[in-house]
């Protein structure tokens, strides 16, 4: 069975400083994979996503940016976190193919307080 | 833009009792998929149903199931039989050409 795992759970930052979250997802070939955050009160806004290795999607212009280093790992990235970036963040993947079509399956989540 | 709404913030129910969620969205396609989340104090998001826009028949998985008005743009949530391991944010969302757009979330409470 497919299964997706995202670290870490829980994260406090300083302003200014660098931000790395990482996600795997295991038991599938060439998923599509998804960063999206939450604001408090709100639905969830996609930040990025990637249909291969290397190809990735941005939706949002934003202070953030994202990596597929390999098949099924997807990283999540700031050189300087600002305030604004704090919130919940989720990973999410789905089968190959249009992405449109397919159901996703999240993470447990990141939240990320910036101080 | 396509927009997925809401327009409930909050929703309670007694428990064994039914509870239906509404959601309505907008969209000038005619395939899409419509999805319910629910997503526990833990915070992951849990796939609860999924509607295929071409299917006329309403989805149900055990205890929910929809009410899929396609020419309304409605896409409602009931849940029978309410238990307190319901009681969750239930977020409605649909497909757009890559990604999900997300309605703002009913908090659903469920009083024993």
């Amino acid at each position: 069975s497919q299964t997706i795992h995202q670290w870490p759970a829980t994260l406090v930052q300083p302003v200014g400083s660098p931000l790395s979250l990482e996600c795997t997802v295991e038991g599938t070939s060439n998923p599509n994979l998804y960063w999206y955050r939450q604001a408090a009160g709100r639905g969830l806004q996609l930040l990025f996503y990637s249909v291969g290795i290397g190809q990735i999607s941005s939706e949002v212009p934003q202070n953030l940016s994202a990596s597929r280093p390999q098949d099924r790992q997807f990283i999540l990235s700031s050189k300087k976190l600002l305030l604004s970036d704090s919130g919940f963040y989720l990973c999410a993947w789905s089968v190959d193919g249009t992405p449109a079509k397919n159901i996703q399956y999240f993470g447990a989540g990141t939240r990320l307080s910036v101080l | 833009a396509q927009t997925v709404t809401q327009s409930q913030p909050e929703m309670s129910v007694q428990e064994a009792e039914t509870v239906t969620l509404s959601c309505t969205y907008d969209t000038s396609e005619s395939d899409y998929y419509l999805f319910w989340y629910k997503q526990p104090p833990s915070r992951q998001m849990i796939l609860v149903i999924r509607q295929e826009a071409y299917k006329q028949q309403n989805a149900t998985e055990n205890r929910f199931s929809v009410n899929f008005q396609k020419a309304a743009k409605s896409f409602s949530l009931k849940i029978s039989d309410s238990q307190l391991g319901d009681a969750a944010m239930y977020f409605c969302a649909k497909t757009g050409a890559n990604n999900l757009f997300f309605g703002t979330g009913t908090r659903l409470t469920v009083i024993p």
